[in-house]
């Protein structure tokens, strides 16, 4: 079964400064996803950026970009320039590929960010 | 950004009660989820939903729990007979390529 794991409950950063979240997985599976998502008090799940498990390229989004080590099975958030609007709880998630036919997610325990002004 | 609705945004039940929670998904989605988020921890997968039929369900998806979507539009779950513990945020997405989450049901059991 896959498995994701946020190792940092939480994590603070001051304004304009970047700051990194971590993620690990772990998985046999060769076709999966990874995504981060952002959520708010509002408690809405908003998604952050997303990654193929077949592309080597990290994905980036603006001020997020993704830092997605295969081999080790680490999948990291970099906010660049972070914002009061940054905080919140921030996901890691899973999917497996198509072919596995199922297209759940499986989340890790999420990291609070704390932005500081 | 597609839209997936929830209602009610805050549902408060006695326990024991029948409770049922509501998601509107984007038109043309075919597969939808449900997933919970118990205060304070992480978000769990409970079912997901396909061409009128359950496709998985987790373990925490029992008989108390199911999921119809009776007039091709609104996705529900219900939960016959709430507990303490079923109190938590219920999440519904819907899926065409990716997931969409609706912003939620907190659900109070007393």
């Amino acid at each position: 079964a896959q498995t994701v794991t946020q190792s940092q409950p939480e994590m603070s950063v001051q304004e304009a400064e970047t700051v990194t979240l971590s993620c690990t997985y772990d998985t046999s599976e060769s076709d999966y996803y990874l995504f981060w998502y952002k959520q708010p008090p509002s408690r809405q799940m908003i998604l952050v950026i997303r990654q193929e498990a077949y592309k080597q390229q990290n994905a980036t989004e603006n001020r997020f970009s993704v830092n997605f080590q295969k081999a080790a099975k680490s999948f990291s958030l970099k906010i660049s320039d972070s914002q009061l609007g940054d905080a919140a709880m921030y996901f890691c998630a899973y999917r497996s590929g198509a072919t596995s036919g199922t297209y759940k997610y499986i989340f890790g325990t999420g990291t609070r960010l704390k932005v500081l002004a | 950004e597609p839209e997936v609705t929830q209602t009610p945004s805050h549902q408060v039940t006695q326990m024991g009660q029948e409770v049922i929670l509501r998601c509107v998904p984007i038109s043309n989605h075919l597969y939808f989820y449900w997933y919970r988020q118990i205060l304070g921890q992480k978000v769990e997968f409970l079912v997901s939903f396909y061409n009128n039929e359950i496709s998985e369900k987790s373990e925490i998806f029992d008989d108390q729990f199911s999921v119809e979507r009776p007039d091709g539009s609104n996705f529900t779950l219900k939960i016959r007979s709430t507990k303490l513990e079923d109190s938590a945020m219920y999440f519904c997405a819907a899926r065409l390529g990716e997931q969409f989450f609706g912003p939620g049901t907190r659900l109070t059991v007393l």
